[in-house]
C-alpha cells in the first residue's frame, strides 16, 4: 500500500468551476506539501501544511492531522490550471513521500 | 528571486557510460536532496545531504550512484554505469533550516539507449 494516496487520478473540469483534489497518508507526518507539475516536467512547491488552512490566490489547502487527511482546492478555475498537482508527505525534517499525482485539465 | 537551477536539461547517454547531474541550490540552503521520477510514474526519493554527507538514501540509491559537493556550491550525482532503467528525470532539491520547504529545480531529463 501506498503511503500516499490521492484521488482522482485525473480531473476534467471547465473553466470557473471549484476543484477539490484529495490526499491521503498512512504514516505521522511533520509537513504536507502540495506541488504542481507542468507538462515540461518541473515541478513548483505550491504549500507546506502541518495543520489547519492555507490560501494563496485561487488554491487552498486544508489538513486534518487526526483523519490524515489533505484537500488542495482551485476555486474559479482556467485553463493555465492545467497541469499535475502532487501531494509529498515529510515525516521527519528529511524525505518528501510523493502521490502519483492528479491530472487535471481544464478546458474553455 | 533566487532558484535551484540543474544542469543539462536533457542528456542522452549510452548504456553503461558514466553520467554526472549538476545542481546549484539557493546559497543558504543546508540540506540537498536528489529524487527521480520516472515516465509516467511517481517522484521517488534518491538521497539527502547535510554536513557534506548523505544522511539518508533509498534503495534505489546503489553503488552505481554516488553524490558530493565539492565546491560548496555544486552538487551533483553521478551515476557510474548506466543502465536502461536510469532513464528518467531527476530533480535535486534543496531547503534551509529543519522545516522548511523544500526547493525543486527544473530536472534533468536522462536517456539511457
Amino acid at each position: 500500500k501506498n503511503e500516499v494516496e490521492q484521488s482522482p487520478q485525473n480531473l476534467t473540469a471547465q473553466e470557473g468551476e471549484f476543484i477539490t483534489i484529495n490526499c491521503s497518508y498512512s504514516v505521522g507526518i511533520s509537513a504536507l506539501h502540495w506541488l504542481q507539475q507542468h507538462p515540461g516536467g518541473g515541478i513548483v512547491s505550491l504549500f507546506m501544511l502541518s495543520s489547519g488552512k492555507k490560501k494563496h490566490g485561487r488554491l487552498i489547502a486544508t489538513i486534518n492531522i487526526q483523519e490524515k487527511h489533505s484537500s488542495l482546492h482551485i476555486t474559479a478555475s482556467h485553463p493555465r490550471d492545467s497541469a499535475v498537482y502532487i501531494c509529498a508527505a515529510r515525516r521527519d525534517a528529511s524525505k518528501l513521500t510523493f502521490g502519483t499525482g492528479t491530472r487535471l485539465q481544464v478546458t474553455l | 528571486e533566487p532558484e535551484v537551477t540543474q544542469t543539462p536539461s536533457h542528456q542522452v547517454t549510452q548504456m553503461g557510460q558514466e553520467v554526472i547531474l549538476r545542481c546549484v541550490p539557493i546559497s543558504n540552503h543546508l540540506y540537498f536532496y536528489w529524487y527521480r521520477q520516472i515516465l509516467g510514474q511517481k517522484v521517488e526519493f534518491l538521497v539527502s545531504f547535510y554536513n557534506n554527507e548523505i544522511s539518508e538514501k533509498s534503495e534505489i540509491f546503489d553503488d552505481q550512484f554516488s553524490v558530493e559537493r565539492p565546491d560548496g556550491s555544486n552538487f551533483t550525482l553521478k551515476i557510474r554505469s548506466t543502465k536502461l532503467e536510469d532513464s528518467a528525470m531527476y530533480f535535486c532539491a534543496a531547503r534551509g533550516d529543519s522545516y522548511n520547504e523544500q526547493f525543486f529545480g527544473p530536472g534533468t531529463r536522462l536517456t539511457v539507449l
